[in-house]
This record gives C-alpha cells, sequence and structure tokens, in this order.
C-alpha cells in the first residue's frame, strides 16, 4: 500500500512555461485535494475532487487547472508558470470529509 | 469563513517534559478536528482525528482534546522526546465540508 504519491518531487521551470503534477493514491478514496504551502501562508487548497470527473474550486485557485479522469489519479496542471507559484504542493486524499486525510510527500516547484 | 489559530508559534522545551499545544477555530459547526505531524521538507502525517461527538482522543503519549463550544482544542504531549520535535498542525473542516482549514503551526523543539 503506497498511500499517497506525487511526481515529480522537485521541478524548476522558467516563467511561462507549463507542466503537470502528479497525484495518485491506492485506497481507493472519493477525495482528492491539492494544496500549496508558502512560509508565513501555511497551507491553502488550490482544487478539490469529490469523485471521478469532478473537480472545484478552492480557496486560490488562479493560475491552475485540475482533472480527475481516474478514481486514483489527480493532476494539477500550470499552464503559464509564474514565479508567485514557486511553493510546496502536496496532495492528499480521505474516503469521505469526516475521514482523516492522507497526504503525499509533496513536489518542490521553483519558478524562475 | 472557518479560521484556525495556533497558539504558541513556536516552542522549545527540554526532554521529559509534558507540554500542550493549542489550537482555535471560529465556526464552532464541525464534524470533526485533525492533527497533524510536518517534519522539515516531509509531508503531513496524520496524528490524531477527532469526530465532533467525542471530547478526546489517544494514541500513545499524544491526547488530543476538542471543545466546540469553546471554539478549543489542544493537543498534550507526555515524556516529550528529541524525536518529537517537528511542526504540529490542526485543521477544521469548514461550515460546507469541503475543505480543511489550516492553523499555522506550532514548531516543536525538544531538547535532549
Amino acid at each position: 500500500n503506497a498511500g499517497v504519491t506525487q511526481t515529480p518531487k522537485f521541478r524548476v521551470l522558467k516563467t511561462g512555461q507549463s507542466m503537470t503534477l502528479l497525484c495518485a493514491q491506492d485506497m481507493n478514496h472519493e477525495y482528492m485535494y491539492w494544496y500549496r504551502q508558502d512560509p508565513g501562508m501555511g497551507l491553502r487548497l488550490i482544487h478539490y475532487s469529490v469523485g471521478e470527473g469532478t473537480t472545484a474550486k478552492g480557496e486560490v485557485p488562479d493560475g491552475y487547472n485540475v482533472s480527475r479522469l481516474k478514481k486514483q489519479n489527480f493532476l494539477l496542471g500550470l499552464e503559464s508558470a509564474a514565479p508567485s507559484q514557486t511553493s510546496v504542493y502536496f496532495c492528499a486524499s480521505t474516503l469521505a470529509p469526516s475521514n482523516e486525510q492522507y497526504f503525499g510527500p509533496g513536489t518542490r516547484l521553483t519558478v524562475t | 469563513k472557518q479560521e484556525v489559530t495556533q497558539i504558541p508559534a513556536a516552542l522549545s522545551v527540554p526532554e521529559g517534559e509534558n507540554l500542550v499545544l493549542n489550537c482555535s477555530f471560529t465556526d464552532s459547526a464541525i464534524y470533526n478536528l485533525q492533527w497533524f505531524r510536518q517534519d522539515p521538507g516531509k509531508g503531513l502525517t496524520s496524528l490524531l482525528l477527532i469526530q465532533s461527538s467525542q471530547r478526546e482522543q489517544t494514541s500513545g503519549r499524544l491526547n488530543a482534546s476538542l471543545d466546540k463550544s469553546s471554539g478549543r482544542s489542544t493537543l498534550y504531549i507526555a515524556a516529550s522526546q528529541p524525536g518529537d520535535s517537528a511542526t504540529y498542525l490542526c485543521a477544521a473542516p469548514n461550515n460546507a465540508g469541503n475543505m480543511l482549514t489550516f492553523g499555522g503551526g506550532t514548531r516543536l523543539m525538544v531538547k535532549p
């Protein structure tokens, strides 16, 4: 049982480049989330999904897109990266909102 | 809008001390509260989840309490050890129940 995995672990982008972060979970969880963590700002929700084929905006969705084509995968896309998107990105999943959320190890993204 | 505050932001104690970390939240209509541990450069590890119907939850040397009426939760760590050094985060769901709001965390250092 790998839990929640994220790829890649590190990435450096130049302004304007695009990339996709992959989150995978093997716990058959319905709910999946993407957060960003910044010094002094804590963890903030970017987008989330309550099931395969559905996505919704969180607190800070601008500049990001997501897709949940398969139940076990949740993709986060940056179409045109900006320095303000330099952050650590965490994916999480849970069976239901009343249950524990399980987090991946994070992706450290630097945009220059 | 749910707001979560953690005090103190940092705490340094000698090994063996019992300690209390505090978490307060503004919207008391929560159905659970979750405590996490984060080691430097790592993801979040779930420690305890307290449902709204519970007053406390225990795991080993950790005990978390929940008082919805006062909007407070505490994490009690007994007989602290250097290995407990980490950042501790609490998180409460928003009133729609579709996302967690995190506190800023308490950075704990346990000195040998």
